[in-house]
């Protein structure tokens, strides 16, 4: 079991560019996050999925989108990239949203330099 | 608005015992997280916490008190694999994490 995997694992990208973070888990998980993470900041929730089908804002949405067409894959899209999204994306899930420990594990990341 | 608050670097020596403290101030609150995060990797979680008191893994240990907003994770007999970053993270009213940044702890032998 892989659990969760991401790709690519870094990548440098020219400034107005467009590029899809992937992010796929294998544990049949409901719902699915994006953070981002930079040095001296606490994770910052870019964008959730509590299920298949829905999406919702988090903490740092602007110049990101996402989709959740099924269960396993959670792609983050940034549509014109700038250099302030240079950072290390983490894709992480979970079983669910409300109650119980709702413990989220993570990706591997991927780091992102925009020049 | 919502905070957490941690220490950014704390040192300890192999073999002893450290404390890491975490402030919170939520909107609602469903439970305190602890992470452990070598550097260049993901998180990986500790513990977990809800109810007010000691919670104990073995060499880890995690503490919480609501009515202080407070949370601490006790690391015992340290070793040179405990250096890593440790993030305290509240779990608000609309279950979203609040995360703090992070507390680097190094081990020295």
């Amino acid at each position: 079991i892989a659990g969760i995997t991401q790709a690519p694992t870094s990548q440098i990208l020219a400034a107005g560019r467009r590029m899809t973070l992937r992010c796929t888990q294998d544990m049949r998980h409901n719902a699915m996050y994006w953070y981002r993470q930079d040095l001296g900041l606490g994770l910052r929730l870019i964008h959730y999925s509590n299920t298949a089908g829905t999406t919702g804002k988090g903490e740092v949405p602007d110049g990101y989108s996402v989709s959740r067409a099924n269960t396993d894959d959670f792609p983050l899209t940034l549509a014109s990239a700038v250099p302030s999204q240079t950072s290390v994306y983490f894709c992480a899930s979970s079983d669910s949203v409300a109650g119980g420990t709702d413990t989220q594990y993570f990706g591997p990341g991927t780091r992102l330099t925009v020049l | 608005g919502q905070n957490i608050d941690q220490p950014t670097e704390m040192t300890a020596t192999e073999g002893a015992i450290v404390q890491i403290n975490c402030t919170y101030q939520t909107s609602g609150f469903n439970g305190l997280f602890w992470y452990q995060q070598h550097a260049g990797e993901a998180p990986t979680f500790l513990s977990y916490n809800v109810l007010d008191g000691l919670e104990e893994k073995g060499r880890f240990s995690s503490f919480l008190s609501r009515s202080k907003g407070y949370s601490y994770l006790l690391l015992k007999e340290l070793q040179m694999k405990d250096s890593a970053s440790y993030l305290c993270a509240a779990l608000d009213s609309n279950y979203q994490l609040i995360w703090g940044a992070g507390t680097k702890l190094i081990i020295k032998p």
